[in-house]
């Protein structure tokens, strides 16, 4: 079963424009991770939050993360064509399970 | 070290046929994880290794599935007697962390680039 779930299922941008995705989780958790997945390939990881953070930053990405409402969101400003791909998230739960659960993606098309 | 290596990259069998994955995770990690991932959807969690000990398996890990990691190093994920359903990319990860209170509470994998089975 999947942790969280994403929304939008699918994003469709120009270069330039920002892009936003916001994921959302059932069980409280230690921390919340987004990764990168091109098509046909292995997930590259892109940033961490830990629970008792807020917002993260790390190059043109930007992550939020509210715990009372158990939901993220991941900004990434000024986009390129090379950041066509999905984006997921993933959570590790706060109760001893080692194991990350994925939601179900962000499909991201940057257009030139 | 080149990074997390799975073998074969592609597979296709018939029904009922075994197969065998094997994940080369990197070398400094202690551990190994087999995520399923079908068409459209998030990687799905199917089984953990710390070392050459078994922590977790799914409920997705029917008796058909078995994993292994000998020697705490390779690991090799068999399916017996496939199925169509079990088309699917089958993806390994590793990472490195200390067990119990001594952990980061940080765990952040190093995934491979996926074994695709297509089951006919």
């Amino acid at each position: 079963s999947q942790q969280g779930e994403e929304d939008p299922q699918a994003l469709s941008i120009q270069e330039g424009e920002n892009a936003t995705m916001n994921c959302s989780y059932k069980t409280s958790i230690n921390n919340l991770q987004w990764y990168r997945q091109n098509s046909g390939r292995g997930l590259v990881h892109l940033i961490l939050i830990r629970s008792n953070e807020r917002e993260k930053h790390s190059g043109r990405l930007r992550v939020t993360l509210d715990t009372s409402k158990k939901s993220s969101s991941l900004l990434i400003t000024a986009s390129r064509a090379a950041d066509t791909a999905s984006y997921f998230c993933a959570t590790e739960r706060d109760t001893g399970f080692q194991k990350l659960v994925f939601g179900t993606g962000t499909r991201l098309l940057v257009s030139p | 070290d080149t990074g997390v290596s799975q073998d074969p990259r592609h597979k296709i069998t018939k029904r009922g046929q075994n197969v065998t994955f094997r994940c080369d995770p990197i070398s400094e990690h202690n551990r190994l994880y087999w995520y399923r991932q079908t068409l459209g959807q998030g990687p799905e969690f199917l089984t953990y290794f710390q070392n050459e000990a078994q922590l977790e398996k799914s409920r997705l890990l029917s008796d058909r599935f078995s994993a292994e990691r000998p020697k705490g190093s390779f690991s090799t994920l068999e399916i017996q007697r496939t199925e169509q359903g079990d088309s699917a990319m089958y993806l390994c990860a590793s990472s490195f962390d200390l067990p119990g209170r001594m952990s980061s509470g940080a765990n952040v994998l190093t995934f491979g680039a996926g074994s695709r089975l297509t089951v006919l």
